[in-house]
Formats: C-alpha cells, structure tokens, sequence
C-alpha cells in the first residue's frame, strides 16, 4: 500500500517553462488536495477536488490549473513557471472533508530560475 | 478564513523534559489537527480531535472548544522528537475547502 505517491521529487525549471506535478493514491480517497510550502509560512492551499471531475481554488491558485480525471490521480500544472513559484509542493488525499485525517505526499521540491 | 497561531515557533530542551506547543484559532471548529513534519520533509497526522484529549505513546493533544485552542505535550522527549509540529483547521466551518495551516513549531530536542 503506496499510500500517496508524488512524481517528481525535485525539479529545476527555467523561466516560463511549463511542467506538471503528478500525485496519486490508492486509498480510494475522494477528496485530494495540492499545498505549497515557503520558508516562515504555514502551508497554503492551492487547489483542491472533492471528488472526480471536480477541482476547486484554494487560497492562491493564480498561476496554476489543475485536473482531477481519474480518482486516484491529481495533476496540479504550471503553464508558464515563475521564480516565485519556487516552493516545495505537498499532495494530500482524504476520506472525506477536512475533519478527516489527510494523508500527506513526500513533496516535490521546485526551483525555478 | 480561520487563522491559526502557535507557540513557540522554536523550542530547543533537553532530553527528558516535558514539551507543550500551543494553536490558538479564530474562528469555530468541528476538528483540528496535529502534525509532524520530519527534518526529511514528509508530513505525517499525529491527531484529529473535536473535543477533550487524546493519546498515543508520548504525545497528548487537548483541545479547549470554548477557549479556541489546542496544546500538544510531548512527555519524557527524546532527540528523535525533533521535528516540526504543525497545527491546521478547517479553513471554513463545513471544512470542504481545506485546512489553513499554523507556521509551526520547530522542535529540537538535545541529548
């Protein structure tokens, strides 16, 4: 049992490249969720899906889409990468809403210069 | 938006000693969360509570309903203790959209 898997661990971008986070779980969760994580802030919310075929904004989605095609899997995309865009990026899945307990990605790292 | 503050945002003890970090929060709750993150980056739950106190091992997490706050206390700490503790709330009060995030509380525990 993978649990949630995040691919890939660390990226390097230039300026205006595009690329796409892949997260996947196999806990049949319904609900997924895609945080960004900055030195001296709490982590932040993205976008978030409450099931397939839905995708919803967090608190700072400008510069991001996102898709939810299949269950399992959300794909968080960056169309045109910014400097300012250089975090480390969490995935989590949950049973339910957020009074259920999230379970977390191992993160991928993105620097982009 | 619920808005979540914790204390200390560093803490350094010795092994042994009894810890507590704090979570303060704005707005009215139906559950708040604890949890770790390990100098290797991964995040893992410790706690879910809505009300009263829970325990597992070491660690004890109560939570004040009225009071809008939270304590985590970690008894006999050990170094591997040493991590980043971080409290999270339902941003809204159905918790649909997520949960807003304390900046947490990094912990070092020496031996």
């Amino acid at each position: 049992n993978a649990g949630v898997t995040q691919t890939p661990k660390f990226r390097v971008l230039k300026t205006g490249q595009s690329m796409t986070l892949l997260c996947a779980q196999d806990m049949n969760h319904e609900y997924m969720y895609w945080y960004r994580q900055d030195p001296g802030m709490g982590l932040r919310l993205i976008h978030y899906s409450v099931g397939e075929g839905t995708t919803a904004k967090g608190e700072v989605p400008d510069g991001y889409n996102v898709s939810r095609l299949k269950k399992q899997n959300f794909l968080l995309g960056l169309e045109s990468a910014a400097p300012s865009q250089t975090s480390v990026y969490f995935c989590a899945s949950s049973r339910g809403s957020a009074k259920n307990i999230q379970y977390f990605g191992a993160g991928t790292r993105l620097s982009v210069l | 938006k619920n808005e979540v503050e914790q204390s200390p945002q560093n803490l350094t003890a010795q092994e042994g000693e009894f810890i507590t970090i704090n979570c303060s929060y704005s707005v009215g709750i139906s559950a708040l969360h604890w949890l770790q993150q390990h100098p290797g980056g991964g995040i893992v739950s410790l706690f879910m509570l809505s009300s009263g106190k829970k325990k597992h091992g070491r660690l004890i997490a109560t939570i004040n309903i009225q009071e809008k706050h939270s304590s985590l206390h970690i008894t006999a700490s050990h170094p591997r203790d040493s991590a980043v503790y971080i409290c999270a709330v339902p941003s809204s009060g159905g918790g649909a959209d997520g949960l807003t995030f304390g900046k947490g509380t990094h912990l070092i525990i020496q031996p």
